[in-house]
């Protein structure tokens, strides 16, 4: 139990399809993220909110909409996905201040665009 | 740009010692994380270095030289279950708040009897 919880675990959709990725935290961090991780590739950074406000855009294709309504709570929501698409996405938390204060990662969505 | 690098895959035997290495080049440097992930998990934390030396965890330590780009990670008395992929990280803060962190492609560690 890492204190970040993501739904579903599982994803399989169509590319005409809209669907959203949900992740909550209950560590009481001030700061989510949404990163990318497909095989053999690094993991890549797609969103960060900071205090409820996006900070970073990682020149993220406008199918991926990212939303922060609250401090706990960040969606990813998915529109006419290609592909490529398929991979793992993490969602993560952090406290903001302090120099050693890591990401905690959820156990991702398993998305797969048919 | 950023770029860090790490090994792809190693394998060691139980009870042995395994260290494994990191380079980066990175525009901004505030900070380097080691992760561990087993397949279909959450990556977890294991340690963080700002500082140049080693920070030592019970069976794990890290390493930091920023002169040179580089860390380790050490892993002691290995066990089986240390069989996973350790991700190497660097940390860059946003001006907007929040941090940035640029992750290499992850040592994929077997572990055997």
């Amino acid at each position: 139990e890492t204190g970040v919880t993501q739904t579903p675990r599982h994803l399989v959709m169509g590319m005409t399809n809209k669907k959203s990725l949900k992740c909550e935290q209950h560590l009481g961090h001030n700061a989510m993220y949404w990163y990318k991780q497909s095989a053999k590739k690094p993991l890549e950074l797609m969103f960060v909110y900071s205090l409820e406000e996006r900070v970073e855009n990682n020149s993220v294709p406008s199918r991926f909409s990212p939303e922060c309504p609250n401090s706990s709570h960040l969606f990813l929501h998915l529109h006419t996905l290609q592909p490529e698409d398929s991979a793992l996405y993490l969602c993560a938390s952090s406290q903001e201040q302090g120099p050693n204060q890591p990401q905690h990662f959820g156990d991702g969505t398993r998305l797969s665009i048919l | 740009g950023q770029n860090i690098d790490q090994p792809t895959e190693m394998t060691a035997t139980e009870g042995a010692i395994v260290q494994i290495n990191c380079t980066y080049q990175t525009s901004g440097f505030n900070g380097l994380f080691w992760y561990q992930q087993h397949a279909g998990e959450a990556p977890t934390f294991l340690s963080y270095n700002v500082l140049d030396g080693l920070e030592e965890k019970g069976r794990f330590s890290s390493f930091l030289s920023r002169s040179k780009g580089y860390s380790y990670l050490l892993l002691k008395e290995l066990q089986m279950k240390d069989s996973a992929s350790y991700l190497c990280a660097v940390r860059d803060p946003l001006g907007g708040g929040g941090n940035k962190l640029t992750f290499g492609t992850g040592t994929q560690l077997k572990v055997e009897l």
